[in-house]
């Protein structure tokens, strides 16, 4: 079946520091692809999606883009903020259930 | 505000002793569903409803049960907890049809403890 596989966690990062957390995916089809953002105590809200092949998601200084011949959805950013201290989690949704496959999830500790 | 709100938050219960987390959306998304977060198994979907009275197993559906009479609200059921259900729940809702983006829209999440 489908599946989402993400680089173990925790990530421990200086403040400014360059950032990437790698997400892999297996799946039949052309799924789309998400990360989501859960902050300490809070619910996962979506951090920046691509729908196809090549599409580049961005959002608040992260990207990532759609590598089929990969199946890749890196998640980077250039200057990572004390802010940006949360759990990622990589994603995909295919078929007509709206249904999310989660990674499990990388916990990014960033120092002031 | 457009929110998906559970309640409740935070629960510490014992086995055996049936209880209801709710789950109501404002947004009138015909699309909600259940998942369990735990550590290093990322987020598993318990449940899921397409709409009014439509509802379906997610991958781990066992000892847990919904219902969707009515289209804001999806509660999860737990009639007889056991300590492996101790875990982190959330609720999520989106559209279907032509206004579907994809996202999943999360509450903030039930915290449940089964001694």
């Amino acid at each position: 079946g489908d599946s989402v596989t993400q680089m173990e966690g925790p990530v421990t990062l200086s403040e400014e520091a360059f950032l990437t957390i790698n997400c892999t995916y297996t799946a039949t089809g052309y799924p789309s692809l998400f990360w989501y953002v859960q902050y300490p105590g809070e619910g996962l809200q979506l951090l920046l999606k691509a729908t196809k092949a090549d599409d580049k998601g961005s959002n608040k200084g992260f990207e990532a883009t759609y590598r089929k011949e990969t199946t890749s959805f890196h998640l980077e950013k250039g200057s990572v903020q004390v802010s940006d201290s949360a759990v990622y989690f990589c994603a995909l949704s295919g078929g007509a259930t709206n249904k999310l496959i989660f990674g499990t999830g990388t916990l990014l500790a960033v120092q002031p | 505000e457009a929110q998906v709100t559970q309640n409740p938050r935070y629960l510490i219960t014992v086995t055996g002793k049936k209880l209801t987390v709710t789950c109501s959306q404002n947004m009138n998304h015909e699309y909600m569903s259940w998942y369990r977060q735990d550590p290093g198994l990322g987020l598993r979907q318990i449940y899921y409803s397409m709409n009014v009275e439509v509802t379906d197993k997610g991958d781990v559906p066992e000892g847990y049960k919904v219902s969707r009479k009515e289209k804001r609200n999806f509660p999860l059921i737990l009639e007889s907890p056991s300590p492996n259900q101790t875990s982190l729940y959330f609720c999520a809702s989106t559209s279907q049809g032509p206004r579907n983006t994809g996202e999943l829209f999360f509450g903030e999440g039930s915290r449940l403890t089964v001694l």
